[in-house]
């Protein structure tokens, strides 16, 4: 099993439309969580970290369930700016090593 | 006012040559990285400074040397550049590194290295 996964989609909405992707991780000691985006021939950037408790800033909500080990970010309005690769960040267990996921890739259409 | 910065963007040299790219950040941060991002977009860490020692060495060929003459410069050299170098690299900087809720990294802007 992959240290993380994402799901490389492609996710295709609507303007207007939620959507949502999923994160797994397989180290359960993990212990920090971030949400990064990358436009095409671009740098990441951080778009949030995640905090226990789940998190808001705007239209995005980002959540983490360790139970099940995921971590999970919610797109409410899809605006056609946020075409982009959305990359998973997790961090801990033992190191400060930070594991990226794959990305998965939105394409929002008129 | 560019935070993390990259030079060359571009890189476009022969197999056998030896390369370098620098990266400088003006964040006043105390750590920084490498990244290789290949053909299939997968991130992957390389070298990780602190303070200007090293702190994460993944298993990277030894023909990449890292080099940071101050906590705001990370360098890297590549010898004996080899097809499979091709991809772009990515430095970044983030506050301090023992400290997870200060891990939130800041990326320059890559540069894309072809090696023909």
């Amino acid at each position: 099993r992959k240290e993380v996964e994402q799901d490389p989609g492609p996710f295709n909405v609507p303007e207007g439309a939620t959507v949502a992707f999923n994160c797994t991780y397989s180290n359960s000691a993990s212990q920090s969580f971030f949400w990064y985006r990358q436009d095409c021939r671009k740098e990441p950037k951080l778009l949030m970290s995640v905090y226990s408790s789940g998190n808001e800033d705007g239209r995005f909500t980002a959540q983490l369930n360790r139970a099940s080990q995921y971590i999970s970010l919610l797109i409410r309005d899809s605006k056609l700016s946020d075409s982009a690769t959305y990359l998973c960040v997790v961090i801990g267990g033992g190191s400060y090593i930070p594991t990226f996921g794959r990305g998965t890739s939105l394409i929002v259409h008129p | 006012d560019t935070a993390v910065s990259q030079t060359p963007k571009y890189l476009v040299t022969q197999m056998g040559n030896d390369k370098s790219i620098k990266c400088e950040q003006n964040l006043g941060h105390d750590t920084m990285y490498w990244y290789k991002q290949d053909s299939k977009k997968f991130l992957k860490i390389m070298f990780s400074y602190n303070n200007k020692e090293l702190i994460i060495n993944e298993t990277v060929p030894n023909r990449f040397s890292p080099k940071s003459p101050d906590k705001a410069h990370l360098n890297l050299h590549i010898n004996s550049l080899e097809l499979g170098d091709s991809a772009v690299y990515f430095c970044a900087s983030s506050r301090e590194f023992q400290s997870s809720s200060s891990y939130e990294q800041y990326f320059g802007p890559g540069t894309r290295l072809t090696v023909t």
